[in-house]
């Protein structure tokens, strides 16, 4: 049982598109987080979700959009991708909220903007 | 939030104890030493965390010195699975942000 999902594994795709990124835990966490890793290894929070709700928005263009149809999951958007979003993504969760608890990580999604 | 000082790279023989140091002097009192490995192509992996206390688990301790302005994570038996990118991160107090630096590359070799 994988605790912390993330589709699509890898994600090839032209400059100018729109995708997403799904993330699922099924932990039972109160908050969920979207981080990147971009070339040179550096691995950054984006945003963070507690039930729901936006609690950290990290300095990210607007065209990243999380969104959390419920507790469980949150996915990520990102409109007209440009060369500078190529990265990998990682979702995590944790129990309670961002200082107190212990944050789990997805696999990762690869994204490569062509 | 407090940074942290970590060599950029070491070197283990397997079945060793690996020790990784990790320096953050301007640690506040309420803030967690954290610690996190990420092998290759694989999310980063929760290891073990600490306030004053050392602390053991099933894969690692974490002894934290008493002025706490510096720790180190020991791996008892290094095993070549533990070769990875480690972590350690001061967990800060206000957000609860993991802000994670450099880390240290450890390679376990035959």
């Amino acid at each position: 049982d994988t605790a912390v999902s993330q589709t699509p594994k890898y994600l090839v795709t032209q400059m100018g598109n729109d995708k997403s990124i799904k993330c699922e835990q099924n932990l039972g966490h109160d908050t969920m987080y979207w981080y990147k890793q971009d070339s040179k290894k550096f691995l950054k929070i984006m945003f963070s979700y507690n039930n729901k709700e936006l609690i950290i928005n990290e300095t990210v263009p607007n065209r990243f959009s999380p969104k959390s149809p419920d507790k469980a999951h949150l996915n990520l958007h990102i409109n007209s991708l440009e060369l500078g979003d190529s990265a990998v993504y990682f979702c995590a969760s944790s129990q309670a909220g961002p200082s107190t608890d212990t944050q789990y990580f997805g696999p990762g999604t690869r994204l490569t903007v062509l | 939030d407090a940074k942290t000082t970590q060599p950029p790279s070491m070197d283990c023989a397997e079945g060793r104890a690996a020790n990784l140091p990790c320096n953050h002097s301007t640690i506040s009192g309420n803030e967690y030493v954290y610690w996190y490995r990420q092998i290759h192509s694989q999310g980063p992996q929760y290891i073990i965390h600490g306030l004053k206390n050392n602390e053991t688990n099933e894969m690692a301790s974490l002894i934290i010195t008493e002025d706490r302005k510096s720790s180190t994570l020991i791996l008892p038996h290094a095993t070549l699975r533990d070769t990875a990118v480690y972590y350690c991160i001061v967990r800060s107090s206000n957000t609860g942000k993991l802000i994670f630096g450099q880390g240290t590359t450890l390679q376990v070799k035959p």
